[in-house]
């Protein structure tokens, strides 16, 4: 049974760095055609793709947000981490991570339940 | 990249069908049949409903089909249920090598 969970902070400052752990189980990190990939949605708004890593630490970005995000993987701790830089109040949002099957073209089977994060002073 | 154009409602009574449609270009929905629709319902995760265009993973209900023709791709819902009122989105595969969803559809059952 694959499960993935969210953690990190509810609540960041602007210009601070947000840092977002996917824990998972049920599958490894290490298998060919897996990846972990991870999507935001602001509060009654539309779903945004923003960064995935394969097995192979292919790492992929949104293009708009390239220049913030950086995403890495513990294999050993079945964790995928999701890092943006100088967050912003337009960044609040819930944040999900999702396995992804494909391989390459981003099939999202199993999503996280999703964390919250508030930008604010 | 911007997002895939969806209607942002559809409704329907129950028994009747629906489609949503998720309107890209040559560059994503038409260029490749990677098209995923999800299912969201209000403070839950998205759901997987539909992938490669047309495939249902194991456990979704044979009600849901999915379809494409040039650059725009189609979910049809039949047999309306209340269950189905949820929002609906539509992701591609991009030939930039990136993910795009759509801009969602609320789906309501009257």
């Amino acid at each position: 049974q694959i499960t993935l969970k969210e953690s990190g902070p509810t609540l960041v400052k602007p210009t601070q760095t947000l840092s977002l752990t996917c824990t998972f189980s049920g599958f490894s990190l290490s298998t060919s055609g897996v990846g972990v990939g991870w999507i935001r949605q602001p509060p009654g708004k539309a779903l945004e793709w923003l960064a995935l890593i394969y097995w192979n630490d292919d790492k992929r970005y949104s293009p708009s947000l390239k220049r913030r995000l950086t995403v890495t993987k513990d294999t050993s701790k079945n964790q995928v981490v999701l890092t943006m830089t100088n967050m912003d109040p337009v960044d609040t949002a819930t944040y999900y991570c999702a396995h992804d099957i494909s391989g390459w073209y981003y099939l999202f089977d199993y999503w996280g339940q999703g964390t919250l994060v508030s930008v604010s002073s | 990249q911007s997002a895939l154009t969806q209607p942002a409602s559809v409704s329907g009574s129950p028994g009747q069908s629906i489609t949503i449609s998720c309107t890209g270009t040559s560059s994503d929905v038409g260029g490749y049949n990677y098209v995923s629709w999800f299912q969201q319902h209000p403070g839950k995760a998205p759901k997987l409903m539909i992938y490669d265009v047309s495939n249902r993973p194991s456990g979704v209900s044979n009600r849901f089909s999915g379809s494409k023709s040039g650059n725009t791709a189609s979910l049809t819902i039949s047999g309306l249920q209340a269950e189905d009122e949820a929002d609906y989105y539509c992701s591609s595969y991009t030939r930039s090598s990136t993910c795009v969803f759509g801009t969602g559809t609320k789906v309501t059952v009257l």
